[in-house]
């Protein structure tokens, strides 16, 4: 099974600065014959179910803020919100899917300084 | 708009058996593979089980494998997770959720249900 591990457990920003989230994986989930990432972002608030931020390690899902970006490749992740806002006080989750069982990172709470 | 709205949980004994459904809409449904992933009080996610578009491929989680049975109904647009031999460690939030995919069971989640709950105690 890949393990993914996520740091820092929990981060406090201040409005308007940069909130950085890593995510690594005990091995590459980059598929080398399409050369992408097997890699997602999710963000759950209190009370709702997750909702998908970022797929292909980079791919910005339809509607998601541009604030909100994916980098990394192989087994090193990281999920950049450049301008923290309010509305992004949530738990983040990466997620790999390039083999079952698909897994999940153990989460990010990101809260306002 | 896409829909998934999920039902059938409850309290349950230990060793009893359980069945969700999830009933989809908004979309075609024989397009997509779909999953259950669960969170238990608390806790993180954690992927339950898949099954691709026309049931060919299907995958479980080491923790339910032998235990959990997932399938679907395309002319009904429905998944469904019958929960066998219910331990109180299977005590969690269980969502329903579409992949963007039709063939694979690897696959991220573009949308989710917003969750049964399903308590297992004596």
């Amino acid at each position: 099974d890949i393990v993914m591990t996520q740091s820092p457990a929990s981060l406090a920003v201040s409005l308007g600065e940069r909130a950085t989230i890593n995510c690594k994986s005990s091995q590459s989930v980059l598929y080398s014959s399409s050369n992408k990432n097997y890699l997602a972002w999710y963000q759950q608030k209190p009370g709702q179910p997750p909702k998908l931020l970022i797929y292909w390690a980079s791919t910005r899902e339809s509607g998601v803020p541009d604030r909100f970006s994916g980098s990394g490749s192989g087994a090193d992740f990281t999920l950049t919100i450049s301008s923290l806002q309010a509305e992004d006080v949530a738990v983040y989750y990466c997620q790999q899917y390039y083999s079952t069982p698909l897994t999940f990172g153990g989460g990010t709470k990101v809260e306002i300084k | 708009e896409v829909q998934l709205v999920e039902s059938g949980g409850g309290l349950v004994q230990p060793g009893r058996s359980l069945r969700l459904s999830c009933a989809a809409s908004g979309f075609t449904f024989d397009d997509n593979a779909m999953h259950w992933v669960r969170q238990a009080p608390g806790k993180g996610l954690e992927w339950v089980s898949g099954i691709s578009w026309n049931s060919d491929y299907i995958g479980y989680a080491d923790s339910v494998k032998g235990r959990f049975t997932i399938s679907r109904d395309n002319a009904k647009n429905s998944l469904y997770l019958q929960m066998n031999s219910l331990r109180a460690e299977d005590t969690a939030l269980y969502y329903c959720a579409k992949s963007p995919y039709k063939r694979s069971v690897t696959g991220n989640f573009d949308y989710w249900g917003h969750g049964i709950v399903v308590t297992v105690s004596s």
